[in-house]
């Protein structure tokens, strides 16, 4: 079966702080895809980032910045320089890729507050 | 239209009474979800629709769960005898592709809001 830990339920900052919220995971299968969402206060989950198993090459993306370890089975979302707008919840998700890569077993999510 | 839509954003209903909830996807995506997010929690998966494939319903917690999807598009969830812990927001997504090791990711809807009294 597959598990979705987000250990941090909810994390507070400043804004110009970095912040990384911790994603940790547990599957059988040999290939999968790990993903991030956005839900922000009005409550429409936003995609990410999608990351293959077997492709363990860290993404950055303007301030945010993913790194995905095998070895430990975590992939964790750094923000730099947290913004106001950065609040919401965000959500680590896992699937199995060969067959339905869209059902995904969500972890619980971590809710961020960046305070001004 | 361009993304997602949802209807009804809320839905208020008396235990015992049947709801339908409904899904719009995004214009050419062949895959359908229905995901249930209850208050603070992470999201569950209920049902998906593939084309013309059978559905996976292995994620419907009950009988009185079912859903369906006319001519490859829209997508009706309805639940029957509503029950109070049938109260939460139910997610509709779709998605582009999801096999062949390819795509998986899922664009959402806002949700309906069901509660039940």
């Amino acid at each position: 079966a597959q598990k979705v830990t987000q250990a941090q339920t909810e994390i507070s900052v400043v804004e110009k702080e970095d912040v990384t919220l911790d994603c940790v995971y547990e599957t059988r299968d040999t290939t999968y895809y790990l993903f991030w969402y956005k839900q922000p206060p009005s409550g429409e989950l936003v995609f990410l980032i999608r990351r293959n198993s077997f492709d363990e090459q860290n993404e950055i993306s303007g301030r945010y910045s993913w790194n995905f370890q095998k070895s430990t089975s975590s992939f964790n979302f750094t923000i730099t320089a947290s913004q106001v707008v950065d609040s919401a919840v965000y959500f680590c998700a896992l699937s199995e890729a060969r067959t339905n890569a869209g059902k995904s077993t969500f972890g619980d999510g971590t809710t961020l507050t960046v305070k001004p | 239209g361009a993304g997602v839509s949802q209807s009804p954003s809320n839905k208020v209903t008396e235990k015992g009474k049947d709801v339908e909830l409904r899904c719009d996807p995004i214009s050419g995506h062949t895959a359908l979800y229905w995901y249930r997010q209850s208050l603070g929690q992470g999201l569950e998966f209920l049902i998906y629709f593939q084309g013309n494939s059978a559905p996976d319903k292995s994620g419907l917690p009950s009988d009185r769960f079912s859903a369906e999807r006319t001519g490859g598009s829209v997508s009706t969830l309805t639940i029957q005898r509503t029950q109070q812990e049938d109260s939460a927001v139910y997610l509709c997504a779709s998605s582009p592709r999801t096999s062949g090791g390819r795509g998986g990711e899922l664009f959402f809807g806002e949700g309906s809001r069901l509660t039940v009294l």
